[in-house]
């Protein structure tokens, strides 16, 4: 069964724009990361935030975790037209540690018109 | 540096015949992993190896087996291909130890007639 489930599936906005995408999960976690796919490539890592943060930046990136309401949000600022690719969060469960394994959500396709 | 090595990158099978996708990394790693992708399904893991000398199942593992032949390669094999069994598949690599940053492979394609 999948951990997360991501908000919206898809989002159109013009470049320059803010893009924000949300993330829901169901068990406790270790961490929650984002990740971006380019069409037909692989995922590249965006950016990790731990239980213990509630919030956290990367260049043009904001991530926030609630950890509360079991969701996460990113927030891409003045988007360019090569951030259109699709988006995922994928949790670490509590007691994933030794394995590393990653749950991910459905993805955020995110286009991005110049 | 190469990352992670996926090959091959499209292939195309009939039911029943096998196959195996290969997956070399060079970061030396402790932590593989392959997942398959599907249409909105997300990314669903089939097996995983925490370290050099283990393997686990992971959420989807029917109708497939892996091998760790070391630490640097990190094999997925069909025995008897199946049409629900095309997908995307990726292999990724961690440094293990914990819950961080996984790198992925470029994906294989893979289509079952």
């Amino acid at each position: 069964s999948q951990q997360g489930e991501e908000d919206p599936q898809a989002l159109s906005i013009q470049e320059g724009e803010n893009a924000t995408m949300n993330c829901s999960y169901k068990t406790s976690i270790n961490n929650l990361q984002w990740y971006r796919q380019n069409s037909g490539r692989g995922l590249v890592h965006l950016i990790l935030i731990r239980s213990n943060e509630r919030e956290k930046h990367s260049g043009r990136l904001r991530v926030t975790l609630d950890t509360s309401k079991k969701s996460s949000s990113l927030l891409i600022t003045a988007s360019r037209a090569a951030d259109t690719a699709s988006y995922f969060c994928a949790t670490a469960p509590v007691g994933s540690s030794n394995t590393g394994k990653l749950i991910f959500g459905q993805g955020t396709t995110l286009q991005v018109k110049p | 540096n190469a990352g992670v090595t996926q090959t091959p990158k499209f292939q195309v099978l009939k039911t029943g015949q096998s196959m195996t996708l290969q997956c070399a990394q060079d970061m030396n790693h402790n932590s593989m992993y392959w997942y398959r992708q599907d249409p909105g399904m997300g990314l669903r893991l089939i097996y995983y190896s925490a370290s050099e000398g283990t393997t686990d199942k992971g959420e989807v593992p029917n109708g497939y087996n892996v091998s760790r032949l070391n630490k640097r390669e990190f094999s997925l094999r069909l025995e008897s291909a199946a049409p629900s069994q095309t997908s995307v598949y990726f292999c990724a690599s961690s440094r293990g130890g914990g819950t961080g940053e996984l790198f992925f492979g470029e994906g294989s394609r893979l289509t079952v007639l």
